[in-house]
């Protein structure tokens, strides 16, 4: 089992693009959450995917969207890139949300 | 507000010191507590949580309600406890992490 796996690993982006970044979970989870970490602070949450269906959001606004898929898998969108989105985005699994969550090695995306 | 500091940014000790990571929260209810280690170039992994009471690689942390703490300790630190320590609170399913606390375990 690989674990939490992300991709892609890193990524450049210019003002205003849009961006998909994508999450499969460890094997036996299907729960799927997403956090953003700037330089220097603790992860962020973002929001959590359950059933297919986001169950809890954070304080991020409607340009961070997101789906998961039957296979659990999910993605996670941003619209509108502003320079202040330039962080490592980390997703995280687990078993209906109550467990233990297990992070993936994130994506770091710079918005230039 | 639900919140978790970290007030160290660095904690620089020397090896076989005592290490002890400050964490302090904010929250209403039972919390749940856990601590995060991230090694250089590793992911975000568990370190531990305080609802199994385990000692990992040595480090333990007492939940104290009364001081809303919960420090993590080691007796004796080793080289290879170097690494980026975060203290997270689990609220309705999502992690509230502190801003995290470098440890440089000095030879």
């Amino acid at each position: 089992d690989a674990g939490v796996t992300q991709s892609p690993t890193h990524l450049i982006k210019t003002r205003g693009q849009q961006v998909t970044l994508r999450c499969s979970p460890k094997s036996g989870h299907d729960t799927v959450s997403w956090y953003q970490q700037a330089l220097g602070q603790g992860p962020q949450f973002i929001f959590q995917y359950y059933e297919e269906e986001e169950r809890q959001r954070g304080n991020f606004p409607d340009r961070f969207s997101g789906h998961q898929f039957p296979n659990y898998s999910s993605e996670l969108n941003v619209n509108a890139l502003l320079l202040g989105d330039s962080a490592l985005y980390l997703c995280a699994s687990s078993y209906r949300g109550k467990e233990t969550q297990y992070f993936g090695p994130g994506t770091r995306l710079l918005v230039l | 507000a639900q919140r978790v500091t970290q007030p160290e940014k660095l904690l620089s000790v020397f090896k076989g010191a005592p290490v002890e990571l400050k964490c302090n929260y904010s929250y209403s209810g039972s919390p749940e507590l856990f601590w995060y280690v991230q090694y250089s170039r590793q992911r975000l992994q568990l370190l531990l949580r305080h609802i199994s009471r385990e000692s990992i690689k040595g480090f333990t942390a007492d939940l104290n309600k009364g001081e809303t703490s919960f420090h993590l300790k080691k007796p004796f630190a080793q080289e290879e406890d170097s690494a980026m320590y975060y203290c997270a609170l689990d609220s309705s399913y999502k992690l509230i992490f502190g801003s995290g606390t470098r440890l440089l375990v000095r030879p």
